[in-house]
């Protein structure tokens, strides 16, 4: 069975960092792109981020460029979101996804990591 | 590109037929999901490339459309449909982008 479970949420304050992760098991993790996107509250999803499989390729939304940063290690069947300089917009459930070998849609989700940034 | 979704909610019963709406701001093909996301759950991928259901999406669930208009049918409700539902666009990006949804309620 393919899981994705996300781990590392909190709360942090306005300008902190904080990291989050998600492991993958149940397929080869090291053959598919992985996003995280996310959900602010009372809103819709939103994506953030993904990492070609072999990590030579990232891509972000242009809100969070130059704050956040997607990495993988494939040994660990693993996804991570490094989240600097944090903005209380940046208050979502993240989720991560993968995606389908057929194009840039996502063919499995996690259940989500809470990142709460307030004061 | 920006995806519009219709209505924002939509009020149904049980074994009601059911139609939810996406235009996209340009012409996206036939490169369009769709998801289904229920509250403290992971969201699902039903339709892919506008009209493909993805494994397991019970044969209620129909996608159509081309270029800028798309729908998704759900033939007969069922209690576990009740749900939001999102559309996707993959064919320019950065960034992936997501519609706003559209919350299907019990009427």
């Amino acid at each position: 069975e393919v899981q994705l479970v996300e781990s590392g949420g909190g709360l942090v304050q306005p300008g902190g960092s904080l990291k989050i992760s998600c492991a993958g098991s149940g397929f080869t993790f090291g053959t598919y792109w992985m996003d995280w996107v996310r959900q602010a509250p009372g809103k819709g999803l939103e994506w953030v981020a993904n990492i070609k499989s072999d990590g030579s390729a990232e891509h972000y939304v242009d809100s969070v460029k130059g704050r956040f940063t997607i990495s993988r290690d494939n040994t660990k069947s693993s996804v991570f979101l490094q989240m600097n300089s944090l903005r209380v917009e940046d208050t979502a459930i993240y989720y991560c996804a993968r995606e389908s070998r057929e194009g840039q849609f996502f063919d499995q989700w996690g259940r989500g990591a809470l990142v709460t940034v307030s004061s | 590109i920006v995806l519009t979704q219709s209505p924002a909610t939509l009020s149904s019963s049980p074994g009601e037929r059911v139609t939810l709406s996406c235009r996209t701001s340009e012409n996206v093909l036939t490169y369009l999901a769709w998801y289904q996301h229920k509250p403290g759950q992971a969201p699902r991928l039903l339709i892919y490339d506008a009209s493909n259901r993805a494994t397991g999406v019970p044969a209620r669930f129909s996608g159509s459309g081309s270029g800028t208009d798309f729908t998704l049918t759900i033939s007969s409700l069922e209690p576990e449909d009740f749900a939001v539902y999102y559309c996707q666009q993959r064919i320019n990006w950065p960034p992936l982008t997501f519609g706003g949804g559209t919350r299907v309620e019990i009427k």
